[in-house]
């Protein structure tokens, strides 16, 4: 079964860190181009990273360049995505997603952000 | 950045009527539009690829067209499971995702 499982979402307070993971399973993760998205509570949709599927090149949106980095480790099968310097306005559902196979997402892992 | 403009922002729909909702982009993303249901407290679900192809296990009811900057997603005959949030999203480039606000088609 094709599988996304995003986890380390957690309750931080704001200028904090945190590290969140997306184990893929039942495609070959290599092969793949991946995508990090969000949704803030009662709002739509927003791409935050991406990275090629070697993890030589990486994308990000404004909002979090210079404070977001995405990488992977194909050997693990897994994709990162380390937030630092966190704000209130990056509290979200974050989802990772095949860049390519446009239905594979996972459920999603929540990062509150408040004091 | 590319943007995309979906319309109308909710729309009331009595079971087994047509909804169709719209979405625009800012500049051509040739077919790379897809299409999304979301419910409350779950990940969007694939509907349509490419403007006008269904994702594996879509009902037929749904069907997708346009291309350059204008797209259409059509319900055909609206189902109490439809009831959801719409999302577009262009990927004519990979790693600048852009998604539509969304259409929320409610009960009328």
């Amino acid at each position: 079964e094709v599988q996304l499982v995003e986890s380390g979402g957690a309750l931080v307070q704001p200028g904090g860190s945190l590290r969140l993971s997306c184990a893929a399973s039942g495609f070959t993760f290599s092969n793949y181009a991946m995508n990090w998205v969000r949704q803030a509570p009662g709002k739509g949709l927003e791409w935050v990273s991406g990275v090629t599927n070697s993890g030589g090149v990486t994308y990000y949106a404004d909002s979090v360049k210079g404070r977001f980095t995405i990488s992977r480790d194909n050997s693990k099968n897994t994709l990162y995505l380390q937030m630092n310097s966190l704000r209130a306005e990056d509290t979200a559902v974050y989802y990772c997603a095949n860049a390519q196979r446009l239905s594979v997402w996972g459920k999603g892992t929540t990062v509150t952000v408040s004091s | 950045e590319i943007v995309m403009t979906q319309s109308p922002a909710a729309l009331s729909v009595s079971p087994g009527e047509r909804a169709t909702l719209s979405c625009r982009a800012s500049q051509s993303v040739s077919s790379n539009l897809a299409w999304y249901q979301q419910k409350p407290g779950q990940a969007p679900r694939l509907l349509i690829y490419g403007a006008s192809t269904r994702a594996t296990g879509i009902p037929a009811r749904f069907s997708g067209s346009g291309s350059g900057t204008e797209f259409t997603l059509t319900i055909s005959s609206l189902q109490s499971e439809d009831f959801a949030v719409y999302y577009c999203l262009q990927y004519n480039n990979l790693f600048q995702w852009t998604f539509g606000q969304g259409t929320k088609v409610e009960i009328k």
